[in-house]
């Protein structure tokens, strides 16, 4: 089965400055990836998608994603924090190992913007 | 667009009773429709997966007789929760897909999410 992995519980971030959530994924064959953000008491807002293509995805919000298949990676990126970027992330995959068509949910990263 | 519409946002209910929730595709057809419950400050779980006109595939572990899922309609699917009881409670999500048309499309790769709503059981 698909998967990903979202090794930070928590990323501080001061405002202005570049952040980076990170996110690596294991599937066989190509790779569909997402991200996807969570304001408190709220569903998820898709940010971004790689599904072929350039590495570099941009995205809502002035965030930008990197599709590394060496690395296995997918790390969520942006130039210059703001404090209103502050809020969960996940990071997911599209998972058609089965009859079904699924996207699976990394654990999530709280992403702290500071002032 | 690609707007999913969760109702109600938050709901408390009595022990033993029953609570339903509607997720509603607002501008395109959502073929296929995800239920998903969150639990405090972790990750989404899958509860379950339901094409519209057929019955819904659970994942392992989730009651079917007690969160009954009915997709009747390209627009709209529900969640019943059954006899609640205070270990329902969580927060439930529904995303919807549309894998009827192309890659293009919205909602043939990613999925849009309903707003969630807040379940309470005293």
């Amino acid at each position: 089965a698909q998967s990903v992995a979202q090794p930070e519980d928590q990323v501080n971030v001061a405002e202005g400055n570049p952040l980076t959530v990170k996110c690596t994924y294991s599937v066989s064959g190509n790779p569909y990836l997402f991200w996807y953000v969570q304001y408190p008491n709220r569903g998820l807002q898709f940010l971004l998608k790689y599904i072929t293509g350039d590495n570099l995805v941009k995205g809502s919000y002035g965030f930008e994603a990197e599709f590394n298949k060496s690395q296995t990676s997918f790390h969520l990126k942006k130039p210059s924090a703001l404090v209103s970027d502050s809020a969960l992330y996940f990071c997911a995959v599209r998972d058609m190992s089965n009859r079904d068509d699924k996207i699976i949910f990394g654990k999530g990263t709280r992403l702290h913007i500071l002032p | 667009g690609a707007v999913v519409s969760q109702h109600p946002s938050r709901v408390i209910c009595k022990s033993g009773t029953s609570v339903k929730i509607e997720c509603r595709s607002l501008d395109f057809q959502a073929t296929t429709m995800f239920w998903y419950r969150q639990f405090p400050k972790q990750s989404l779980m899958l509860m379950a997966t339901s094409n519209e006109g057929s019955k819904a595939t659970y994942e392992q572990g989730v009651e079917k007789d007690k969160f009954l899922i009915n997709h009747a309609s390209l627009t709209l699917s529900t969640l019943t929760v059954t006899s609640a009881h205070p270990e329902d409670s969580s927060f439930y999500i529904c995303s919807a897909r549309d894998l009827g048309k192309g890659p293009e499309a919205p909602g043939w790769t990613e999925a849009f999410f309903g707003q969630g709503t807040r379940l309470t059981v005293v």
